[in-house]
């Protein structure tokens, strides 16, 4: 039962790299999402897709796009990586956009220096 | 804006004593709310609350809601080195229409359990 598989787990970016964070989920669940992780900020959603074929901004999208490949496989982009962008991402996914029990990937800790 | 807010932010008991965490929200269109434990890695799911009043219980854990005052409590009785974890609460504020399960997280409380 694989679940939620987010590539890589750990990453070191140079500002100004770009990089895709990869998520996949075996659930069939229709929704997926991508949410950065700060101290002392909770987790904070950046984008979001309700369907395959459909996107939208959460709260904090800014120097991020997201590519919903196909129904497992929801991706997200850093085009030009600045170090504010350091933080732990996690993918999730849930069953369709009624149901609310969501299901996370192991997250990925990304450090731009 | 919508708004989640735990408390304590942090909180550190020895095994067999009972704890408390509470969860304040201020949302636009209250859905639900969620609660997550969250080890070293993942998130993982413990309870969704949808009506007030309604205790949910798993083990030596419960939680309530309440809609009115706008809060919920998530208890741990008789806690264990092993429920040491992160826990977050989290609402989905996309009531009344079609939901996406946008949730909106609390900071969360970091329980430590010493033996």
């Amino acid at each position: 039962n694989a679940g939620v598989t987010q590539t890589p787990k750990f990453q070191v970016l140079k500002t100004g790299q770009s990089m895709t964070l990869q998520c996949a989920q075996d659930m069939n669940h229709n929704s997926m999402y991508w949410y950065r992780q700060d101290p002392g900020m909770g987790l904070r959603l950046i984008y979001y897709s309700a369907s395959e074929g459909t996107t939208d901004k959460g709260e904090v999208p800014n120097g991020y796009n997201v590519s919903r490949l196909n129904k497992r496989e929801f991706s997200l982009r850093l085009e030009s990586a600045a170090p504010s962008q350091t933080s732990v991402y996690f993918c999730a996914s849930s069953a369709w956009a009624g149901t609310l029990e969501a299901f996370f990937g192991q997250g990925t800790r990304l450090t731009v220096v | 804006e919508d708004k989640v807010v735990q408390s304590p932010l942090s909180l550190v008991v020895h095994e067999g004593d009972t704890v408390t965490l509470n969860c304040s929200y201020e949302v636009t269109n209250f859905r639900s709310l969620l609660w997550y434990k969250q080890e070293k890695k993942a998130p993982t799911f413990l309870f969704m609350l949808t009506s007030s009043g309604i205790e949910k219980k798993s083990g030596r854990l419960s939680s309530i809601l309440d809609k009115k005052e706008l809060f919920s409590i998530l208890n741990i009785t008789a806690t264990q080195t092993g429920d040491s974890a992160v826990y977050l609460c989290a609402v989905d504020p996309t009531g009344g229409g079609t939901s996406y399960g946008k949730l909106t997280f609390g900071q969360g409380t970091i329980l430590t359990v010493h033996p």
